[in-house]
């Protein structure tokens, strides 16, 4: 059974600042990475999916990398800002599904003024 | 409208009673999705349509949960008897497509579940 862990549970930076968030994964057998943020009281957005055959996906100042090899993947976000503030959450689809994603428990991330 | 619609947005029950939340997913998307999101935990998938065929319902937690979507489009998840470990939000999502795969999905605002 797929297992997705997230680190750290919460991140508090300055705006401005770089950040990585980090995702891992127990099984390495998956079809594609996918990264959400979630805003309190609002739905998931979908900010990047990576295919099982790709290294990386960018959009705008994020950008998504993927080591299947490993059970990893980080976002990377430039020049933050406190617009950025939301909870992250990566997803996995694997273990023979085309539909049902796994997900972590998300990374809170407050970007301070 | 343009987006996956979910009501009510929150829902108080006393324990014991019967919830039903709603799902309006995009126009035309053949694929839906529930998850269950516990507070300060990542959403956990409970069952998936196919237009109005339910493909996958391993996710539902007992027998007192049941979705329908019986003409493939708006769905409804039920709860019967809730529990206080019934509490979370209930998220929906819709999809163009026959499963997630390589395609991104539609989250709706979720509807919040309290038991009291």
């Amino acid at each position: 059974k797929q297992e997705v862990t997230q680190i750290p549970a919460a991140l508090s930076v300055p705006e401005g600042e770089n950040l990585v968030l980090n995702c891992s994964f127990t099984d390495s057998a998956i079809y594609n990475l996918q990264w959400f943020r979630q805003d309190p009281g609002k739905g998931l957005t979908s900010l990047l999916l990576i295919q099982s055959s790709q290294r990386e996906q960018t959009s705008g100042r994020l950008n998504a990398s993927l080591d299947k090899s490993s059970g990893r993947s980080t976002l990377y976000i430039a020049a933050s800002q406190p617009g950025d503030s939301a909870t992250y959450l990566c997803a996995t689809l694997s273990g023979g599904s085309n539909y049902k994603l796994t997900f972590g428990k998300g990374t809170l991330l407050t970007v301070n003024p | 409208g343009a987006g996956v619609s979910q009501s009510p947005r929150y829902k108080v029950a006393k324990r014991g009673q019967d919830v039903a939340l709603r799902c309006d997913p995009i126009s035309g998307h053949v694929s839906l999705f529930w998850y269950q999101q516990a507070l300060g935990q990542g959403p956990e998938f409970l069952t998936y349509f196919q237009n109005e065929a339910q493909l996958d319902k391993s996710g539902l937690p007992s027998d007192r949960f049941f979705a329908e979507r019986p003409e493939g489009s708006v769905s409804t998840l039920k709860i019967q008897r809730t529990q206080q470990e019934d509490s979370a939000v209930y998220l929906c999502a819709s999809s163009w497509y026959r499963g997630s795969g390589a395609n991104v999905l539609t989250f709706g605002a979720g509807s919040r579940l309290t038991v009291l």
